[in-house]
């Protein structure tokens, strides 16, 4: 069952340029998490934010989650080819057990 | 370094043959989890585990076994592989479940003909 949904679906930039990115879900959270995946490979963490949380940093990544919205947005400031990648958003449904992962959306970062 | 190992990281077989996929953690993490990626349907998980010893079916657990006999190990078990569990498959750890960043190994692309 699909819980978050990012959009847009793929965002083309140029280098140095913000890269904003958003997720919408369903049903109450605990926290929500979000993703980055390099083509074929595994999924790498980036930045968690509990349902307490408005905002959250880190590096030129922020976070913003609205729980009266249901949703959260990932910023990436001044972006680099290397941030080419795809981005997930990931929310627990309000259980311990597992992460829903949205539909992911494709960043492509022309240098 | 901390990290999930999967192996292998490409496998071709038949279908019916039974196979295994090895997931090994290093950072003493209580939860696993497999996950399987397809294009369209995105990341669905397979099977999870809390603990050793415990087990339970996610969202797409048919045709799939798992087992967790030691804290470290969650092989992801196919008994008769059909074409449609062609898929990337990703194990991915925890400190206690979904409440903590997941650590995803580098994937297993299963292809089954």
């Amino acid at each position: 069952s699909q819980q978050g949904e990012e959009d847009p679906q793929a965002l083309s930039i140029q280098e140095g340029e913000n890269a904003t990115m958003n997720c919408s879900y369903k049903t109450s959270i605990n926290n929500l998490q979000w993703y980055r995946q390099n083509s074929g490979r595994g999924l790498v963490h980036l930045i968690l934010i509990r349902s307490n949380e408005r905002e959250k940093h880190s590096g030129r990544l922020r976070v913003t989650l609205d729980t009266s919205k249901k949703s959260s947005s990932l910023l990436i400031t001044a972006s680099r080819a290397a941030d080419t990648a795809s981005y997930f958003c990931a929310t627990d449904q309000g259980s311990s057990y597992k992460l829903i992962f949205g539909s992911g959306t494709r960043l492509l970062v022309r240098p | 370094e901390a990290q999930v190992t999967q192996n292998p990281r490409y496998l071709i077989t038949v279908t019916g043959k039974k196979l295994t996929v090895t997931c090994s953690q290093n950072m003493n993490h209580e939860y696993m989890s497999w996950y399987r990626q397809d294009p369209g349907l995105g990341l669905r998980q397979i099977y999870y585990s809390m603990n050793v010893e415990v087990t339970d079916k996610g969202d797409v657990p048919e045709g799939y076994k798992v087992s967790r006999k030691e804290k470290r190990n969650f092989p992801l078990i196919l008994e008769s592989p059909s074409p449609n569990q062609t898929s990337l498959y990703f194990c991915a750890s925890s400190l206690r479940g979904a409440n903590y960043g997941y650590t995803f190994g580098s994937g297993t692309r299963l292809t089954v003909v």
